[in-house]
């Protein structure tokens, strides 16, 4: 089982401040998903980055892909109230086609 | 597009009897659909991988006999949970995969929240 260790495991923070998420592995991915959770509610795709190095934006959301292709993270720049939620990172392993491993989850408050 | 439903969003069950939860994917075919448990305040557990007109692939330790999947069309895999027992409330999300839109990407159900009294 390749394991995806996130940090923090909260996140409290005040509306205007930058956060950043952490995903860690000593495993290798084809590639990396990340996801918002809102209680009682399915994951929400947020995005996915196959490419070691690469590095993908969405509006104040950025994403990165580490070199070997064993990290990622998530950072947000000015969080709002409305980024409050569990976010999941989730990464395929190399030789288990569609089968993702999620790491533990960072839940993250912003509040006004 | 690539919308994931599940019914019913919560159920309540007895002790000892099965209860069957829908996957279906709405506006594309997904051969492969994956079933996952999550228990409050932890992460989603990979249960099964179910594939369209095959027996489902169970990860270790999830009992076969006991959570009975089938995929008998390209937009439907069924979960049932027999002879349920108290350990097995949680809340039980699927996904599943678009081959022809994005193959890497998953979408995910809402959900279903099981509880057995």
């Amino acid at each position: 089982t390749q394991l995806l260790e996130q940090s923090p495991q909260f996140l409290s923070i005040q509306e205007g401040e930058n956060l950043t998420v952490y995903c860690n592995s000593s495993s290798v991915f084809s590639s990396l998903q990340w996801y918002r959770q809102e209680p009682g509610e399915g994951p929400v795709l947020l995005v996915t980055v196959v490419t070691g190095g690469e590095v993908k934006k969405l509006k104040r959301l950025t994403f990165q892909f580490g070199d070997a292709r064993k990290d990622s993270s998530l950072h947000i720049t000015a969080a709002q109230p409305g980024d409050t939620g569990l976010y999941l990172c989730a990464g395929e392993s190399t030789d288990s086609w569609g089968k993702l491993q999620f790491g533990a989850g960072t839940q993250v408050v912003v509040t006004p | 597009g690539a919308v994931v439903s599940q019914h019913p969003s919560w159920v309540i069950c007895k002790s000892g009897t099965s209860v069957k939860i829908e996957c279906r994917s709405l506006d594309f075919q997904a051969t492969t659909m994956f079933w996952y448990r999550q228990f409050p305040k932890q992460s989603l557990m990979l249960m099964a991988t179910s594939n369209e007109g095959s027996k489902a692939t169970y990860e270790q330790g999830v009992e076969k006999d006991k959570f009975l999947i089938n995929h008998a069309s390209l937009t439907l895999s069924t979960l049932t949970v027999t002879s349920a027992h108290p350990e097995d409330s949680s809340f039980y999300i699927c996904s599943a995969r678009d081959p022809y839109r994005a193959a890497i990407e998953q979408y995910f159900g809402p959900g279903t929240r099981l509880t057995v009294t």
